[in-house]
């Protein structure tokens, strides 16, 4: 089965600051991996996702994130974090005709000015 | 594009109740996932329906049952509430009802047991 190691619980970043969110896996074949991000009281967002080809991916709202099969890791950056990426930020795993995703236990991005 | 819609949004419970949540999906949608959400566990997948038939179920008791409706809409049923059970409910809809479509999810509802 496959599991989700997210080792941050909570960060705290600069507005303007890089930040970078660790993300590690657990599954035996190539995975498909996402990013998703909570606000308060809302849903999850996709902020972008991992299938295979470029091991770097381009999401929404400046993130990116590379894919390390040596490490399995799928950590999240973004260059220049703005008061708005204040949130929780959650990495997913899923397996090929699984249906479900298997969620890490997330990690709460604070900004300050 | 109408997003995935969840109802009732918040909802107050005893113990011994039942419940039923409903999640209508994103139109053209045929996949309807549903995740619990607790501080202590995290986000657990609950089931997964793809044109009515349960294709996935996760690691929950038998009180937690749902279905799927021929236009793609989802219940979700929990009986003899505990507290435990206290959480956020999401919904989350896809397209093809694989992995490679994205889900979407929808704002969830929030369950309190007393």
């Amino acid at each position: 089965a496959q599991s989700v190691t997210q080792p941050d619980i909570h960060i705290t970043v600069s507005e303007g600051a890089s930040l970078e969110l660790r993300c590690n896996y657990s599954y035996g074949a190539t995975p498909y991996l996402f990013w998703y991000v909570q606000s308060p009281g809302q849903g999850l967002q996709l902020l972008l996702k991992y299938f295979s080809g470029d091991t770097l991916v381009q999401g929404i709202k400046g993130f990116e994130a590379e894919f390390k099969r040596s490490q399995s890791s799928f950590n999240l950056r973004k260059p220049s974090v703005h008061w708005s990426d204040a949130a929780e930020y959650f990495c997913a795993v899923g397996a090929t005709n699984d249906y479900k995703l298997s969620f890490g236990a997330g990690t709460t991005v604070t900004v300050r000015a | 594009k109408a997003g995935v819609t969840q109802t009732p949004r918040y909802l107050i419970k005893t113990r011994g109740q039942q419940v039923t949540l409903s999640c209508s999906p994103i139109s053209g949608h045929r996949s309807v996932s549903w995740y619990q959400q607790t501080p202590g566990q995290g986000l657990q997948f609950l089931f997964e329906y793809f044109s009515e038939t349960q294709r996935n179920k996760g690691n929950f008791p038998g009180r937690f049952s749902g279905r799927q409706f021929s236009n793609s809409r989802s219940e979700m049923n929990v009986s003899t509430l505990e507290l435990g059970d206290s959480a956020l409910y999401l919904c989350a809809s896809s397209h093809g009802g694989t992995l490679g479509n994205e889900q979407f999810f929808g704002p969830g509802t929030r369950l309190t047991v007393l």
